[in-house]
């Protein structure tokens, strides 16, 4: 079974930093492309990031380039986003998600989700 | 940026009503498009990739359609399981971006 669980998130003070992870489980992940998506309360779904399977390329929304950094490691198939400069716009559940393996298989893996509230 | 819109922004329909969802695309994404079902305190599902193409295990009462600048989701006969919020997606350029979404409600 696939599973992929997100943890880290919680409440932080704008310009405060926090580091979601997401461990993943019954699929190859190494082989994946591996995405951040984000929603805000009561608003709809904004991309944030997607990591290449070997983690050698990135990309992500402009409004977080410069205050979050995408990782992985294969080995322990986790996905790791740094986030520093936290503002309150980047209140939101973020999700873990696959739709894609490196040979461009469509697949449709989810994490349930954690939320970041930034708040004073 | 690709800007997504999506209309209706929602729309009431009875079970057994067909329903359509269109989706327009600032400029062309040839067939770069998905279609995401998400019910409230859920992750969003995958229902349609490559702007016609069924995600494994999705019922084919759902289909997409559309190339180029302008695409659609039908739902053949809604189903109380298929009242939620629908969003598409455009996956041709980074940054990728979402449609508004669609709330399909119970009338």
């Amino acid at each position: 079974e696939v599973q992929l669980v997100e943890s880290g998130g919680g409440l932080v003070q704008p310009g405060g930093s926090l580091r979601l992870s997401c461990a993943a489980s019954g699929f190859t992940f190494s082989s994946y492309w591996m995405t951040w998506v984000r929603q805000a309360p009561g608003k709809g779904l904004e991309w944030v990031a997607d990591i290449k399977p070997d983690g050698s390329d990135k990309y992500c929304v402009d409004s977080v380039k410069g205050r979050f950094s995408f990782s992985r490691d294969n080995a322990k198939k986790s996905l790791f986003l740094q986030m520093n400069s936290l503002r309150a716009e980047d209140t939101a559940v973020y999700y873990c998600t696959s739709w894609w393996s490196s040979t461009w298989q469509r697949a449709d893996y989810w994490g349930q989700g954690t939320l970041v509230t930034v708040s004073s | 940026d690709i800007q997504m819109t999506q209309s209706p922004s929602s729309l009431s329909a009875s079970v057994g009503d067909r329903v359509t969802i269109t989706c327009r695309a600032s400029q062309d994404i040839s067939n770069s498009l998905a279609w995401f079902q998400q019910k409230p305190g859920k992750a969003p599902k995958s229902l349609i990739y490559a702007a016609s193409s069924l995600q494994s295990g999705v019922p084919s009462k759902f289909s997409g359609s559309g190339s180029g600048t302008d695409f659609t989701l039908t739902i053949s006969s809604l189903q109380p399981g298929d009242f939620a919020t629908y969003y598409c997606q455009q996956y041709k350029t980074y940054p990728l971006t979402f449609g508004g979404g669609t709330k399909v409600e119970i009338k």
